[in-house]
């Protein structure tokens, strides 16, 4: 299987929303509602921030959702802050029996 | 409070096995409903899981590492273990063990350490 496909970077101003996206095909992404995200800071352990598509993990703000359509996974980030700058990582199930990540998307916050 | 402590060797030669364990603090892996994963990530690239297991023994693995990789529980230590045999310079990466569900995501993660392959 291969990675999922991710845009290599995204940006945008403090207070704008960014979307990232996360294609797969219909044997993961678009098969199964285990579409997780996850945010990495430099030096840092990866931070769970949507799983199940759209559901926020406690103490991960509501600026943070994701969604889903056919193939393609989606996380929106509203109301940016300079915290935001990081990497973000989807994640999937796939068959049979595994789980896949995308390969990074780097968002700067201008 | 909950925490996951990865320890093992830094360095391994080429060919060799990696061996690595995850201490868990705060929780008995016995006592969860949840599962224990080990993720990796070489420096500068993205994540890749390598699998994860049940207390139970329940084991799940990534097809690309399959063939080399062993995952295991010892409830006694509140441990779980990661070998990962025949090892290249493709398997230089940081090492991760991590508590969640299966396929829904991964909560808790340890700090992650370092696991260099080379001669």
């Amino acid at each position: 299987q291969s990675a999922l496909t991710q845009p290599r970077s995204v940006s945008g101003s403090p207070g704008q929303s960014v979307t990232i996206s996360c294609t797969g095909t219909s044997s993961d992404v678009g098969g199964y509602n285990y579409v997780s995200w996850y945010q990495e800071h430099p030096g840092k352990a990866p931070k769970l921030m949507i799983y199940d598509v759209n559901k926020r993990p406690s103490g991960v703000p509501d600026r943070f959702s994701g969604s889903k359509s056919g193939n393609t996974a989606s996380l929106t980030i509203s109301g940016l802050q300079a915290d935001d700058e990081a990497d973000y990582y989807c994640c999937s199930y796939a068959v049979t029996y595994t789980l896949l990540f995308g390969g990074g998307t780097k968002l700067t916050v201008l | 409070q909950l925490q996951l402590q990865e320890s093992g060797p830094g360095l391994v030669k080429p060919s060799e096995t990696l061996s690595l364990t995850c201490t868990v603090s705060g929780d008995s892996i016995s006592g969860s409903s949840y599962y224990w994963g080990w993720i990796r990530q070489p420096p500068g690239k993205g994540l890749e899981w390598i699998g994860s297991i049940y207390y139970r023994g329940s084991t799940y693995y990534n097809p690309s590492v399959k063939s080399r990789v062993t995952i295991s529980v010892d409830t006694s230590w509140n441990q779980f273990s990661l070998r990962l045999s025949s090892v290249t310079a493709a398997d230089t990466a940081v090492y991760y063990c991590a508590r969640g569900d299966l396929w829904s995501g991964y909560y808790f993660w340890g700090q992650g350490t370092l696991v260099t392959v080379s001669s």
